[in-house]
């Protein structure tokens, strides 16, 4: 069982509310990356990094932020919240080419 | 950059019968090809996997083939069970035991095992 973890489970807001998206893992790996996915399951990369104050853009475009001050710890930032940032994301770190994914966060902007 | 599609979308058997999902990708130089399977309310985790150098992998009741000259690669799962109900995504990747920023998914194929 992978040891990632992300919090909150399900999120509902309000348009032009800032969040944070917690994701947190105890496996020791440099490389961790964030994916949303929208209803039609499709996975987009949208965010990763190779370790400590590293962070890169995926291949699609995102309003989000993240950071990674801890190997640990890659949580996510949306500034200002729109329904057009409504979908599911995932969290997760690799060992190699294999990936570990957190259970995810729903986020709902009303 | 490397496509990878997926077929079919939704993929509905009966209990006990054999179910087939395959992709092809268009980067010759990929020589990691995964298999996801995304179970409701779960992230996805990795259940095979084959590399380049292989041309068939088993693992008890599921089996991946790779054939290179076509460029396309399937998941073969036997003897289907309630449990294997799932979204099973196929990936490509370039960077064989490097980072997953590398790795191109497929969309996903839903499949469903009828009782």
């Amino acid at each position: 069982e992978a040891d990632i973890y992300q919090t909150p489970r399900y999120l509902v807001i309000g348009t032009g509310k800032k969040i944070t998206l917690e994701c947190s893992q105890t496996m020791g790996h440099d490389k961790m990356y964030w994916y949303q996915q929208d209803p039609g399951m499709e996975l987009h990369l949208i965010h990763y990094s190779y370790g400590v104050n590293s962070t890169e853009k995926g291949d699609l475009s995102s309003e989000s932020t993240v950071s990674r001050i801890r190997t640990e710890h890659f949580p996510l930032t949306l500034e200002s919240a729109r329904p057009s940032h409504t979908s599911q994301y995932l969290c997760a770190s690799s060992e190699f080419s294999k990936l570990f994914f957190g259970s995810g966060t729903q986020l709902s902007v009303l | 950059g490397e496509n990878v599609e997926q077929h079919p979308s939704t993929l509905s058997v009966q209990e006990g019968d054999s179910a087939v999902i395959k992709c092809t990708y268009s980067d010759s130089a990929s020589n990691y090809f995964p298999w996801y399977k995304q179970e409701l309310g779960k992230g996805p985790q990795l259940i095979i996997d084959i590399r380049s150098n292989v041309g068939e992998k088993k693992d008890q009741r599921i089996a991946v083939t790779l054939n290179k000259t076509a460029k396309h690669f399937s998941l073969h799962i036997t003897e289907t069970q309630p449990e294997d109900s799932a979204v099973y995504f196929c990936a490509a990747s370039i960077r064989s035991g490097g980072g997953a920023d590398g790795l191109t998914f497929g969309k996903g194929t839903h499949l469903i095992i009828q009782p």
